[in-house]
């Protein structure tokens, strides 16, 4: 069964860096793009970043774009987002997300648990 | 970039039918997904392609497009089916990608079923 496992998050102080990894299972990870959305504490999802299946094209919400990048690793079937500069606006849940693809409709089909990042001095 | 509006709280009495709407430029153009998200959990996919249920979504479930307007309708609500409701779409609103590769997520609604 697919399965996506979050880690990395923890409590990091503002400026600092921190690096989530995404652990996938149970499909062939190289065939599929992966997003990163995340999850502020009592706020709504919001959308962070896509890389493409092959890791070819990378994209970006404009309030991590500089800051943030996605990347994976084929061979590990593992998906990353490194973090850098973060600001107490970034604490949040991180989830990864596969991007399923079916006759024109993109949509996210599996989700992790998520990992807690919180941005405190 | 663009923006998904939902009514942020909606109720509906046991065994009812409640719509749950989503409105904005982006799904003149692209499909919408539905995602529900009960406390604690992760979001799971409940409505694609603006209309089509995955397996082992009741069929209570289904959705609905016109114009810049998509919508979740639920027939018949369980309790089970109190949670919060997003939809996502496509974006092609950013200036660094008009290929819509950026997307976009509602504000969601906070169901209640009474």
């Amino acid at each position: 069964q697919v399965q996506l496992v979050e880690s990395g998050g923890g409590v990091v102080q503002p400026g600092r860096s921190l690096r989530l990894s995404c652990a996938a299972s149970g499909f062939t990870f190289s065939r599929y793009a992966m997003h990163w959305v995340r999850q502020g504490p009592g706020k709504g999802l919001g959308w962070v970043a896509l890389i493409w299946y092959d890791g070819s094209n990378k994209y970006y919400a404009d309030s991590v774009k500089g800051r943030f990048t996605i990347s994976r690793d084929n061979s590990k079937n593992t998906l990353y987002l490194q973090m850098n500069s973060l600001t107490a606006d970034d604490t949040a849940v991180y989830y990864c997300a596969r991007e399923a693809y079916s006759s024109g409709y993109y949509f996210f089909d599996y989700w992790g648990q998520g990992t807690l990042v919180t941005v405190s001095s | 970039s663009s923006e998904l509006t939902q009514d942020p709280a909606v109720s509906v009495a046991l065994g009812q039918t409640v719509r749950i709407t989503c409105q904005g430029d982006s799904l003149r153009r692209y499909y919408a997904s539905w995602y529900q998200q009960k406390p604690g959990q992760a979001p799971i996919l409940v409505i694609y392609g603006t209309q089509n249920r995955p397996s082992g979504i009741p069929d209570r479930f289904s959705g609905s497009s016109s114009g810049n307007t998509a919508s979740l309708t639920i027939t018949g609500a369980q309790a089970e089916d109190e949670a919060d409701y997003y939809c996502n779409s496509r974006d092609s609103s950013n200036s660094r990608d008009y290929s819509g590769n950026h997307r976009v997520f509602g504000g969601g609604t906070k169901l209640t079923v009474l």
